[in-house]
Formats: C-alpha cells, sequence, structure tokens
C-alpha cells in the first residue's frame, strides 16, 4: 500500500537558518504530493503541492519538487521565522481514491 | 481556497455521554468526507469516509457503533462520539474535497480546525 516517511523530529532552528524536512514515499503510479502545516491548536492547512514529477510547489517561502526518481518531496525554506514553528505533514493521495497518506508529521520550533 | 468549518472547536464532556461534531463546507458541496483522529504528537489516523446520502466506510479498527458518522447533505457531516470514555479523548479533524476546483484530480483536501474532544 501507500505510505509516507518523514524525517524525524523534532527540529529546533534559529531564525533565518535554513530548513530542510525529508520526505519519501512508496506509491503505485502517479501520486499526487502535498505538504500540510498544522499551528497549535488547529487544523491543517495546505501549505504546497505537487502533481507530476519534476513539478515544483511553493508557497510563503517553502518549496518542495516532486523527484520520481528517488520518490521524495523534501521540504526546504531558505530563512525560517519564528511563525513558522508548527508541525508539518507530508502527504500523497495515490491508488485509495480520496485519501491522503500521510507521514508522521514533523515538529518545527524557531527560535528568535 | 475552499473553507470547512468544524463546531466546536472545543468541547468537554463526562464519560457515558453522547457528543456530536459537525464538519460543514461553506463554499462548495462535498459528496466525500473524511475524518480523521490525531493523537497527541502523532500524525491523523483516518476513521472513516463520509458520503453523502449512503453508509460511511469506516477503516479496520474503528468501532462503527461508536463513531457515528452520518452525511445528511452535500455540506455536512457529523461525527458522533456515543457512550464516551477518557480513551476517546483527542482531536478530532474532519477534511472535504471540493469538486470543482480541480482536487477532484489532484486529491487535495481541504481541513477543518479540528475539535478537541476532553472526556472526564
Amino acid at each position: 500500500g501507500d505510505s509516507v516517511t518523514q524525517m524525524e523530529g523534532p527540529v529546533t532552528l534559529s531564525e533565518e537558518a535554513f530548513l530542510t524536512i525529508n520526505c519519501t514515499y512508496t506509491a503505485t503510479g502517479y501520486p499526487s504530493l502535498f505538504w500540510y502545516v498544522q499551528y497549535p491548536g488547529e487544523g491543517l492547512q495546505l501549505l504546497l503541492k505537487a502533481t507530476k514529477a519534476d513539478d515544483k510547489g511553493s508557497n510563503k517561502g517553502f518549496e518542495a519538487t516532486y523527484r520520481k526518481e528517488t520518490t521524495s518531496f523534501h521540504l526546504e525554506k531558505g530563512s525560517v521565522q519564528v511563525s513558522d514553528s508548527a508541525v508539518y505533514f507530508c502527504a500523497l493521495s495515490g491508488t485509495s481514491y480520496g485519501k491522503l497518506t500521510f507521514g508522521q508529521g514533523t515538529i518545527l520550533t524557531v527560535h528568535p | 481556497g475552499a473553507v470547512v468549518s468544524q463546531h466546536p472547536s472545543r468541547v468537554i464532556c463526562k464519560s457515558g455521554t453522547s457528543v456530536k461534531i459537525e464538519c460543514r463546507s461553506l463554499d462548495f458541496q462535498a459528496t466525500t468526507m473524511f475524518w480523521y483522529r490525531q493523537f497527541p504528537k502523532k500524525s491523523l489516523m483516518l476513521m472513516a469516509t463520509s458520503n453523502e446520502g449512503s453508509k460511511a466506510t469506516y477503516e479496520q479498527g474503528v468501532e462503527k457503533d461508536k463513531f457515528l458518522i452520518n452525511h445528511a447533505s452535500l455540506t455536512l457531516s457529523t461525527l458522533t462520539v456515543t457512550s464516551a470514555h477518557p480513551e476517546d479523548s483527542s482531536f478530532y479533524i474532519c477534511s472535504a474535497r471540493d469538486m470543482g476546483q480541480g482536487a477532484f484530480i489532484t486529491g487535495e483536501l481541504f481541513f477543518g480546525e479540528g475539535s478537541r474532544l476532553t472526556v472526564l
């Protein structure tokens, strides 16, 4: 079945540091890939998405490129802010129609 | 983007009582909604798929009689936790797909704000 593996957290960074959160997936066919963000006490918000190989999703300074050859969708940001502190989930929409498969989530804490 | 709203955002109840959580798509119609449960510092666990006008499809290991799901209209799905116990305390999140936004193809889901249930 489909699965998503994220790097273990938590991740703690200083403001303006470079961020990478690794995400790899297993799926048949050509899944769509997503990054969702969850701020404390809130639901999930779509951060960015990519629907086919080599697509780059970007939003709010975050980027992720759909790499089919390495089955990866790593999240990056060049300069994080305190307000980026949240839980980040990598997810895919694949063989099971309508269902998202989530990674385990990565807690990011950014200090001033 | 499409907006999904949940109510209540927080609820505290006594053990043995039932609690209803509503999930509404505010600006689009959703024939299918999904209910997730999130444990502290854990990922989201899909509980069930709610289909408008038909029975919900539950994931393996989810008690159908404990978690009643009703999808009465194209904009409303409800989750009722029956005879709640402390172990049912959790963060419940619903999601839906806006069929008119091309999300049908990409698989993107829009999520509600979540409902935190605490059973005393």
